[in-house]
């Protein structure tokens, strides 16, 4: 399985852009890059998801590196309810999600 | 979006006992979910894929008889923690994904096990 590493905690200021890194070296050529998050004692919600393209959907941009090997997850103006766990995980099978330590980002004001 | 529940949001329960946790999707059917747990401070760990009708499949390392998963119907799984012991006490969250919902995988708001 692919495995994925991310900073451990990262803080934003309210209203700026958080860039949360991933690198996923072992990533194979038809896996996915998926992020979700976690907000405290909930269930973790979808965020977005790629596999050579670069993404935007209404929560986030997603930007890969051309040789797959890292992604960034972008959020363009972060608030105070974006504070969560934010996981990047490689998908091995339909459905099939395994999670990493994820990146703590605080949002402070 | 796609809503999975879950039921109980919390329970407390004494040690020796049985504890069942349902999974629901309650707007779509779903022939597989996936069983997480997770500790305080630590990351989701998966325990099992549910299955409709056959064997849930487990990961490595978690003990079938231990956590017994039945998937009888399209929209309900459940999750039996069998002779809980306080180690047994933890988050544990289901998902699923919707047909045609693009491999989005939706999260059950998780359940709160706490056994004395």
């Amino acid at each position: 399985d692919a495995k994925t590493t991310q900073p451990p905690s990262m803080d934003c200021a309210e209203g700026r852009a958080a860039n949360l890194p991933c690198n996923h070296s072992t990533i194979s050529g038809n896996e996915y890059v998926y992020w979700y998050r976690q907000i405290h004692s909930q269930g973790p919600q979808y965020i977005i998801h790629g596999l050579k393209n670069n993404e935007t959907n209404e929560m986030a941009s997603l930007i890969i590196t051309e040789d797959r090997k890292s992604s960034t997850l972008i959020l363009p103006h972060a608030t105070l309810r974006d504070t969560a766990v934010y996981y990047c995980i490689v998908r091995v099978a339909p459905g099939k999600l395994i999670f990493g330590q994820g990146t703590e980002l605080s949002v402070k004001p | 979006g796609a809503v999975v529940s879950q039921h109980p949001s919390r329970v407390i329960c004494k040690s020796g006992t049985s504890v069942k946790i349902e999974c629901r999707s309650l707007d779509f059917q779903a022939t597989t979910m996936f069983w997480y747990r997770q500790f305080p401070k630590k990351s989701l760990m998966l325990m099992a894929t549910s299955n409709e009708g056959s064997k849930a499949t487990y990961e490595q390392g978690v003990e079938k008889d231990k956590f017994l998963i039945n998937h009888a119907s399209l929209t309900l799984s459940t999750l039996t923690v069998t002779s809980a012991h306080p180690e047994d006490s933890s988050f544990y969250i289901c998902s699923a994904t919707p047909p045609r919902a693009n491999n989005e995988q939706f999260f059950g708001p998780g359940t709160r096990l706490t056994v004395l």
